[in-house]
This record gives C-alpha cells, structure tokens and sequence, in this order.
C-alpha cells in the first residue's frame, strides 16, 4: 500500500528566506507526482506536475524534484513572500488514483 | 473558463438525514474524483467515476455512501443517513483521464453533522 509522508508537518521562515518541503513514497512504482498549495477553506492549487520519467519540473520560484529510486521528492521555493503561506500538499499518482501526503503549513512571517 | 464547481460549499445535516453533494467538472473533462479530508487528516481517495460509469470505488465506504456521474449534468456524491463522523470537507477533483495531465479540485463543500 502506498504511504505517502510530508516533512515537516509545519514550518515557520522570514520572509526572503529559501526553503525546501519534503515528501517521501513507500513505492516506487508511480506514473506522476504532483504538488499542491491549500489555503484555507478552499481547494488544491496545483503547483507542478512532474511525470515519472522526468527529475525535475519549474515554475517561477518553484522547483520539484523527483527521484523514484529513494522515493522522495522535494518542493524548493525561492526568495519565500507572505503570500506563499499555505498547506502544501504531494500526491503521488498510481493508475489514475492520487495518494496524498498529509501536507505542510507554511508560515511566511513579513 | 470556470474551474471545478462545488456545491453547496457548506452543508449542515442532522444525524439520520441525506446529505447530496454536487460537482460539475471543468469544460472538456469527463473524469471526476471524489476526495474526503478529515479534520487533521491527509485528503483519502473516494471513487473515480467517468461518464455513466464508475471506474474505482475502492475508497468509497461499503454502506451508506453512492457516487453517479449521470450522462448530463453533475457527477453527485450521496451520504444516507448521516452521522458525525461524515463531518468532513469533500472535495471533487476532475481530468481529462490521460495519464501526463493534471486533475484540477473544486473547493469542496464542508459537512457538518448536528
């Protein structure tokens, strides 16, 4: 079964700061992974998509990486602004079925 | 070009009652995805349904939950005889069904059992 965990579970930065959010795949055998922001009360933002045979996926301040081998992947953002606070969530996807990590709230303190 | 439409946004229900939740999906996607989070808990697959049919429903609660995606009009999500711990946000997630695409959430709507 495939377990999916975010690390940390919260974060707190200054503003300007350059950050990394982890999450990490029990198995290996995914067709995509894909990042997404909450705010809350409302749904999934989708960040970056990146598929399986590809390493890495970028977007503005946001870089993905992926690596199937160890079953990690990593969201880096850039130069943080309040504005990217926020639940991030990984969902890694199998067969059309998603399988969400249960997210990072970040804080980006002005 | 409107997005994934959710409605209601929030429901209140009595313990017992129906609670009938609805998602249009985005223009030109024929797949639709139900989603439960509980309150401190990760988004938990549902059932996957395309047009008239239902692909996966192996998230989807033996007793009490249904899931339709009829020919014309919004895919629904029905709970009978609800109880507390129903209480969650239900989101709604749709694609065009290819592999390399993105599926694109709702806001959800937000369950709350009396």
């Amino acid at each position: 079964k495939q377990e999916v965990t975010q690390i940390p579970a919260a974060l707190s930065v200054p503003e300007g700061e350059n950050l990394v959010l982890n999450c990490s795949f029990t198995d290996s055998a995914i067709y995509n992974l894909q990042w997404f922001r909450q705010d809350p009360g409302k749904g999934l933002t989708s960040l970056l998509l990146i598929q399986s045979s590809q390493r890495e996926q970028t977007s503005g301040r946001l870089n993905a990486s992926l690596d199937k081998s160890s079953g990690r992947s990593t969201l880096y953002i850039a130069a943080s602004q309040p504005g990217d606070s926020a639940t991030y969530l990984c969902a890694v996807i199998r067969s059309n079925q998603f399988y969400f990590g249960t997210g990072t709230s970040l804080t980006v303190i002005p | 070009n409107a997005g994934v439409m959710q409605n209601p946004r929030h429901l209140v229900r009595r313990r017992g009652q129906e609670a009938r939740l609805r998602c249009s999906p985005m223009k030109g996607h024929s797949h639709v995805y139900w989603y439960r989070q509980l309150p401190e808990e990760g988004l938990k697959f549902m059932v996957y349904l395309q047009k008239e049919n239902i692909i996966d429903e192996s998230g989807m609660p033996k007793e009490r939950f249904s899931a339709e995606f009829p020919k014309e009009g919004p895919s629904i999500l029905r709970i009978q005889q609800v109880v507390r711990g129903d209480s969650a946000a239900y989101f709604c997630a749709s694609s065009t069904g290819q592999e390399n695409q993105p599926q694109h959430f709702g806001d959800g709507t937000r369950l709350s059992i009396l």
